[in-house]
């Protein structure tokens, strides 16, 4: 079975500065997507970044970028310039054959 | 968008209760998603359903059951509802895998 681990509980960061959030995954399958949602205190799971495991080029989305690193089977978060906004519980997932697997989270504080 | 809406956003359930959790896809979605979520240990798959009056056990189905007449609608169920039952419940559908799953924004449930 596939396995998420996510290493930080919480983090923080200052206001502008930047962070990055670890993921690690264990599987056996070539073909997967793996995905950063964000859950803001209004509880709604928001899509963050995706990224196919086939593509070596790493997804970036304004101020988010992923670190991917498929054969140690890593897949970090980068935020640039973080703002107040960005505060919010941050789950790693992996999908592969159906299922969606996710981590356990890492709450992300900022400090203004 | 994508729409996916929980009935109830809390509910407060006495034990033994049998618990009715509703959710509504408006997109045509065939795939459909319970998630239990918990501080600590992230989302956790409970059902799924590929299609209509279809569904597969997900990684924590004891005590919960689903049922999935129409395309639109997936709905899980407490046969009796218990203490350790106290999360909060988040459905999902899917379309194209790329883009991961649409969630809808949770049901607190409490159970007394």
């Amino acid at each position: 079975a596939q396995t998420v681990t996510q290493s930080q509980p919480e983090m923080s960061v200052q206001e502008a500065e930047t962070v990055t959030l670890s993921c690690t995954y264990d599987t056996s399958e070539s073909d997967y997507y793996l995905f950063w949602y964000k859950q803001p205190p209004s509880r709604q799971m928001i899509l963050v970044i995706r990224q196919e495991a086939y593509k070596q080029q790493n997804a970036t989305e304004n101020r988010f970028s992923v670190n991917f690193q498929k054969a140690a089977k890593s897949f970090s978060l980068k935020i640039s310039d973080s703002q107040l906004g960005d505060a919010a519980m941050y789950f790693c997932a992996y999908r592969g054959n159906e299922k969606l697997t996710f981590g356990t989270g890492t709450r992300l504080t900022i400090i203004p | 968008d994508v729409k996916v809406t929980q009935s109830s956003r809390y509910l407060v359930k006495r034990t033994g209760e049998k618990v009715f959790l509703e959710c509504v896809q408006d997109m045509d979605h065939e795939n459909m998603f319970w998630y239990r979520q918990d501080p600590g240990l992230g989302l956790r798959l409970i059902y799924f359903s590929y299609d209509v009056k279809m569904k597969e056990k997900g990684d924590i189905p004891e005590g919960y059951s689903v049922s999935r007449e129409k395309k639109e609608r997936f709905s899980l169920i407490l046969e009796s509802a218990s203490t350790n039952q106290t999360s909060m419940y988040l459905c999902a559908s899917r379309d194209r895998p790329l883009y991961g799953y649409t969630f809808g924004s949770g049901t607190r449930l409490t159970v007394v």
